[in-house]
């Protein structure tokens, strides 16, 4: 069984500061990452996600993350944040791409002006 | 193209009740894969139908059921409703069971009193 953990339940930020949300995972085989944002009211959106190779991964709006195998951790990271990232942030493992996702309980990005 | 839609938006219902949620899966895709998203947690994976066949389960009772069509839409069924079925009901439709990118509906909000 995977399991996953998202190390912060909420990250408030300035306008224009960079930021990282943390995310562990917990796996017994070789898994597929991925990170997708929530605006309120709408569903899921896809961000990213790491299926093999380059260990860094850049995604939609400005997004990276950073597969790490031996601190089974996948960080998001954006070096300079909006208003419009305001949003909730999942990570998520599956066995395959398709395959059942597994997701952390969250990370709530606030973005200040 | 037509992305994932979900019906219906909202609903509300009684304890002990049943309810049909549905999804329409996006053109060329014939996955279909279910989540329950409590308030303030991350989704969870129901079930996930492939071909019309269904292709896993997740820890949910058995109250908790499901189909797909020929057209590869597909409902969610909850018999006996309870007060924690209240949640966000997320589908998601992929090109492939195993290697396809899951796309997102923007979800049923189900409210049980």
């Amino acid at each position: 069984a995977q399991s996953v953990t998202q190390l912060d339940s909420q990250v408030p930020v300035f306008e224009e500061a960079p930021v990282e949300l943390r995310c562990n995972y917990s796996s017994s085989v070789s898994v597929y990452l991925f990170w997708y944002v929530q605006y309120p009211n709408q569903g899921l959106q896809l961000l990213l996600k790491y299926l093999s190779g380059s260990t860094l991964v850049k995604g939609i709006n400005g997004f990276e993350a950073e597969f790490n195998k031996s601190q089974t951790s996948f960080h998001l990271r954006k070096p300079s944040v909006h208003i419009s990232d305001t949003a909730e942030y999942f990570c998520a493992v599956s066995v395959t791409s398709g395959s059942r996702l597994t997701f952390g309980e969250g990370t709530q990005l606030t973005v200040n002006p | 193209e037509t992305g994932v839609t979900q019906s219906p938006t909202h609903l509300i219902k009684t304890r002990g009740q049943q309810v049909t949620l549905r999804c329409s899966s996006q053109s060329g895709h014939n996955t279909v894969s279910w989540y329950q998203q409590a308030l303030g947690q991350g989704p969870q994976f129901i079930f996930q139908y492939y071909r019309e066949e269904k292709n896993g389960r997740g820890n949910f009772p058995p109250r908790f059921s499901g189909l797909q069509f020929p057209n590869y839409s597909s409902e969610l069924n909850v018999n006996a409703l309870e007060l924690d079925d209240s949640a966000l009901y997320l589908c998601a439709s992929s090109q492939d069971a195993l290697f396809g990118e899951q796309y997102f509906g923007p979800g049923t909000r189900l409210t049980v009193t």
